[in-house]
Order: C-alpha cells, then structure tokens, then sequence
C-alpha cells in the first residue's frame, strides 16, 4: 500500500450522522477511486475523480460525496450514515507502469449503529 | 446478472497443486483483464495484467483470456499456503474513464 493513506482504519458511528473518510496518496497520480466491498457483492465503485475538482459518480454513489480539492486528498462524505452503508471502504489510484491498474490502500472499516 | 461472475469459493486445495481460477463476463467491449489477490484485512493487490486474448506467464502465476467465450482463467503452479487469499478478477474497455469492473472474488485456502 505505499503512497496510500486511508483514515481511519476503523470507525463507528450512529445513524443519521455524517462520516468523512480520507484517501491521502503521494505519487501524484491524476485518477483516484473510492470503491465499498461487501460480502456477496464484491468491490463497488462509488466515486471516482480524473483530476482536481473533476469527480464523477460511480455505480453506488447514493447517499455518498466526493470533494478533491488537492491532487494528494480525495475526501468521502457519507451526508447521513445509514446501517446498509456498514461496509469496508478502499481507495485506490491508478499504478504506475500498468495500463488501468490500480493501487489500493488498506481499507476503512465502517460500522453503522 | 453481474457484467462479472466469479465462484466465491471457497476453493480448497494441497499444498503443491495446481489453482485454477476463472471469471466470465458478459460486455464484449472489455480489453483489459486484470488479477488482484487480497489477503485478509488488507487491500487488492494487482497480480497479473493482460491485455486483449492469450497467455501470459509470471513466476508461478498464468493468466489466460479467452474473449470469443468471455472467459479469463488465473492458474497458481506449485501452490504455496501463503497462497492462500482471495482473488478477484477485473476488467475494463477503452473509453471506460479508468474505471474497472470487478468480479466478486474466490477465496482460496492452500492446505499445508
């Protein structure tokens, strides 16, 4: 996971309050994603952005923003955490020397109350 | 139906032997074909990358992508326990933004 920082690792928090989680990278890297993984369901991609302030949606992106104010942030905001959002939570970048291959942090696992 | 399909396993085998995995996949329109293997707790990380049909060799690692079936395979030689992870296979197209479409994952356990 070089060049990737999530925070937090994990977090739990109640229904109904926003969560912002963090993805911190060093490479400069243009493309950054944030995805959900859940069992039976596999790696979802919520948001993603192609440079900064550029963010678009992804399959999952109900009750999630992005805002990517910095190339090295890109920030996810769940506005009004709900239980169905319990899930763990990756960012990723694209890597170096792999056309559309990605690096991926640790993870945030989320647990909603 | 999910674009990918993916066993989820669990796929159980010696140590030794040989580890066959595979997706399917429904868009024709993908190109680019990838592996990531994810131990517990811990994020994907890229295994293999291919690009349109054929064979590809890494080490103990063959990725084979069939795309007049839309078939993808993963086969692990000499299996090791540190083997043991799950594996999703990923896929996208040009003109798809960088975003990748992924299968739900097969977790495999390499018995000593």
């Amino acid at each position: 996971d070089a060049g990737i920082t999530q925070s937090p690792r994990h977090k739990v928090t109640e229904t109904g309050t926003p969560v912002t989680l963090r993805c911190h990278q060093t490479e400069n890297h243009r493309y950054m994603y944030w995805y959900r993984q859940d069992p039976g369901h596999g790696l979802r991609l919520i948001h993603y952005s192609y440079g900064v302030k550029d963010t678009d949606k992804g399959e999952v992106s109900d009750g999630y923003s992005v805002s990517r104010s910095k190339t090295e942030d890109f920030l996810l905001t769940l506005e009004s955490a709900t239980s169905s959002q319990t899930s763990v939570y990756f960012c990723a970048t694209e890597q170096a020397g792999s056309n559309y291959g990605y690096t991926f942090g640790s993870g945030t696992r989320l647990t909603v109350v | 139906q999910k674009e990918v399909e993916q066993d989820p396993g669990p796929l159980s085998v010696p140590e030794g032997a040989i580890v066959s995995l595979n997706c399917t996949y429904s868009n024709s329109a993908f190109q680019y074909f990838m592996w990531y293997r994810q131990y517990s707790r811990k994020g994907p990380e890229l295994l293999m990358y291919t690009y349109s049909s054929g064979n590809k060799e890494d080490g103990r690692f063959t990725a084979q992508v069939d795309k007049s079936s839309k078939y993808i395979s993963l086969f692990i030689r000499d299996s090791q326990p540190s083997d043991s992870a799950t594996y999703l296979c990923a896929m996208t197209s040009l003109g798809a933004g960088n975003k990748l479409t992924f299968g739900g994952g097969t977790r495999v356990l390499v018995k000593p």
